[in-house]
């Protein structure tokens, strides 16, 4: 099974909040991070959080992870037209392999 | 630079031909990597550089992959004898390297979208 899993879409107003979903398999994950990609560009990193955190803040964006049910989410605060994107989710293990393992994305959609 | 940079942005190629893909990644940074991102396969690794060398080379799906990279900056990636199962957005990252924590964030650039026909 996928390593890393997110629901594929996510559909809001304008002001709304939003919340991505994400959940992986792997208790030795270290790092988890949110990158949002917008059409025809590259990843754009949003925020990481580390294992042993279980919330992280940073303007609009929340950050909760739930360790014990290896869930990951963010919230997007007062959802912009301009935050229409996809967002994926990715895990890093600090064993020296450094490849992420991402989500497969969350399309959002924010309608005005 | 101030990002990372990949040339060209985009390629299109006939089926057998090589394809080589560059990569440049943020001044400093001694890690560098890189990503397949496929229609129905998601974002896939492919191989990882530190340095010169390339300690993780677990992601590349067939011996027609390669890539190389000198003087611990810029990274090419071959493709020989192109199949039309290649298309996919080649994307580039790289990260200070250091052994672990937040200086490992990989930065990504704007990828080579590739074509082959």
């Amino acid at each position: 099974g996928e390593d890393v899993e997110q629901s594929l879409f996510l559909s809001v107003r304008e002001g709304d909040s939003s919340v991505i979903n994400c959940t992986y398999t792997d208790s030795s994950s270290t790092y988890l991070y949110w990158y949002k990609q917008e059409p025809g560009a590259g990843l754009q990193l949003l925020t990481y959080i580390f294992s042993n955190m279980d919330m992280k803040q940073d303007q609009r964006l929340t950050v909760l992870l739930n360790k014990k049910d290896k869930h990951l989410s963010l919230r997007i605060a007062d959802t912009q037209t301009g935050d229409s994107a996809i967002y994926f989710c990715a895990e890093s293990k600090d064993t020296g392999r450094r490849a992420l393992t991402f989500g497969s994305g969350t399309r959002l959609q924010v309608q005005p | 630079g101030a990002g990372v940079s990949q040339s060209p942005s985009n390629k299109v190629t006939e089926k057998g031909k090589d394809v080589e893909l560059r990569c440049d990644p943020i001044s400093g940074h001694t890690a560098l990597y890189w990503y397949r991102q496929s229609l129905g396969q998601g974002l896939e690794f492919l191989i990882y550089f530190q340095g010169n060398s390339a300690p993780d080379k677990s992601g590349l799906p067939s011996d027609r992959f390669s890539a190389e990279r000198t003087g611990g900056s810029v990274s090419t990636l071959t493709i020989q004898r192109t199949q039309q199962e290649d298309s996919a957005v080649y994307l580039c990252a790289s990260s200070w390297g250091t052994s672990g924590g937040p200086q490992e964030t990989q930065y990504f650039g704007p990828g080579t979208r590739l074509l082959v026909l």
